[in-house]
């Protein structure tokens, strides 16, 4: 299953509310996580099973979707949210996006 | 806790075979399975291989022929070795465990940069 995720780059003011967008190639039957990468570090759950939050992750990450369009959304964007996101599905094989690279505008 | 560390030699010539380690603590390699993950730099990641529970073996299809996952349970390791290396195969590489028996990683460890280069 390859994974597409959209926009490639996003800038986004603090305080904003943002979407990034993974769509597979074949329905993931909500076997989709959501992982977040800073500059130098293994990346970090998010959200697993498409809505799932992690222990210990802040609540303004959500996640959503279902077949082959998934969205996670960071309800009031933070400073400390500037990463790469990528999402990964494990329904059939294991597959990473492309990652999404979020900036603060 | 659970942590898993990796360790390599770093620069590798090509068409050389890369051998890593993956020392992990906090629970047993008989009761979760461990993955081999890289990243080339700048780029996404990508799922190499994986060493089961009870020891089988699963491979990235598009690298199995060049690839073999083992693992010393007396050590608490897991072994990658990755034949016929390219300057392609330049990497970050990382191992990590599922939260449970399958499905999303939970446990990264911080990764070893290989380099393939003469």
């Amino acid at each position: 299953i390859q994974l597409t995720q959209s926009p490639s780059l996003l800038s986004a003011s603090v305080g904003d509310r943002v979407t990034l967008s993974c769509k597979g190639s074949q329905n993931i039957n909500n076997y989709l996580a959501w992982y977040q990468q800073k500059l130098g570090e293994a990346p970090k759950l998010l959200i697993y099973n498409t809505n799932s939050l992690q222990t210990g992750i802040p609540s303004r990450f959500s996640g959503s979707g279902s077949g082959t369009d998934y969205t996670l959304t960071i309800s009031s964007l933070q400073p400390e949210d500037v990463a790469t996101y990528f999402c990964y599905q494990y329904n059939n094989g294991f597959t990473f996006g492309s990652g999404t690279k979020l900036e603060i505008k | 806790q659970v942590q898993l560390k990796e360790s390599g030699p770093g620069l590798v010539q090509p068409s050389r075979t890369l051998s890593l380690t993956c020392t992990v603590s906090g629970f047993s390699l008989t009761s979760y399975g461990v993955s081999w993950v890289r990243q080339p730099p700048g780029k996404g990641l990508e799922w190499i291989a994986a060493i089961w529970s009870g020891g089988s073996t699963d491979y990235n299809s598009a690298l199995k022929s060049r690839l073999s996952i083992s693992r010393d349970t007396s050590k608490s390791q897991v072994l990658l070795k990755m034949n016929s290396l390219q300057t392609e195969d330049t990497a970050m590489y990382f191992c990590a465990r599922w939260d449970s028996g399958y499905g999303w990683f939970a446990y990264w460890g911080q990764g070893t940069l290989v380099t393939v280069s003469s």
